[in-house]
């Protein structure tokens, strides 16, 4: 099956500091992967979409200044969260494509104090 | 028109009973229709997909029904269990272009 693994599972930083979040596909290559943010009892809200070697497409609405990607590999994109806040507090998820089908990884819980 | 609409928000279904998750979609450029399933604090699994060239596709307990005239898909899961309890989103896709639209997503509680 398509593996998609993110680290760290759950980390907690000070307001004011960078937090990275990396995103790797583990058995097949993914020129195309995705983040997005959940909210408690919500849908999956989609902030943009990395590609590799070239710049990220962020959605409407997100700072690309501060919710830093890169995409730097056929199985790594990173996403970096600058000067969190606690309203960056939130549930993190990267996706990697292949063909059709978009898989998930298991998420990034983020609490920022 | 980007919207996808999915009903319920939540369900409560006895072991062994059918649930039944449905969705609704505007796009007809849409041409692909996965299901997802979300348990606490875990990303979401792909659990089935469906294309519009059929109207119906079933692996193992789960089924999806789509009505490509209406514009509707739905998930069906026969013998519910209570480890099916967990969270369930439909999406819809163009293919090529890649981004999942998500439906609000659907709590489903099996009851023992």
């Amino acid at each position: 099956g398509a593996v998609v693994s993110q680290h760290p599972s759950r980390v907690i930083c000070k307001s004011g500091t960078s937090v990275k979040i990396e995103c790797r596909s583990l058995d097949f290559q993914a020129t195309t992967m995705f983040w997005y943010r959940q909210f408690p009892k919500k849908s999956l809200m989609l902030m943009a979409t990395s590609n590799e070697g070239s710049k990220a497409t962020y959605e409407q609405g997100v700072e690309k200044d501060k919710f830093l990607i890169n995409h730097a590999s056929l199985t790594l994109s990173t996403l970096t969260v600058t000067s969190a806040h606690p309203e960056d507090s939130s549930f993190y998820i990267c996706s990697a494509n292949r063909d059709y089908e978009q898989y998930f990884g298991p998420g990034t819980r983020l609490t920022v104090t | 028109q980007q919207q996808v609409k999915q009903s319920p928000q939540s369900l409560i279904v006895q072991k062994g009973g059918i649930s039944i998750i449905n969705c609704a979609y505007e796009n007809t450029a849409f041409d692909y229709f996965p299901w997802y399933q979300q348990f606490p604090g875990k990303g979401p699994a792909l659990l089935i997909a469906i294309r519009p060239d059929v109207s119906e596709k079933k692996e193992g307990r789960f089924t999806i029904s789509f009505n490509k005239s209406a514009k509707q898909f739905s998930l069906h899961i026969m013998d519910s269990q209570p480890g099916d309890s967990a969270t369930y989103f439909c999406a819809a896709t163009q293919s090529g272009f890649q981004k999942l639209v998500f439906g609000t997503g659907t709590r489903l509680l099996v009851s023992p």
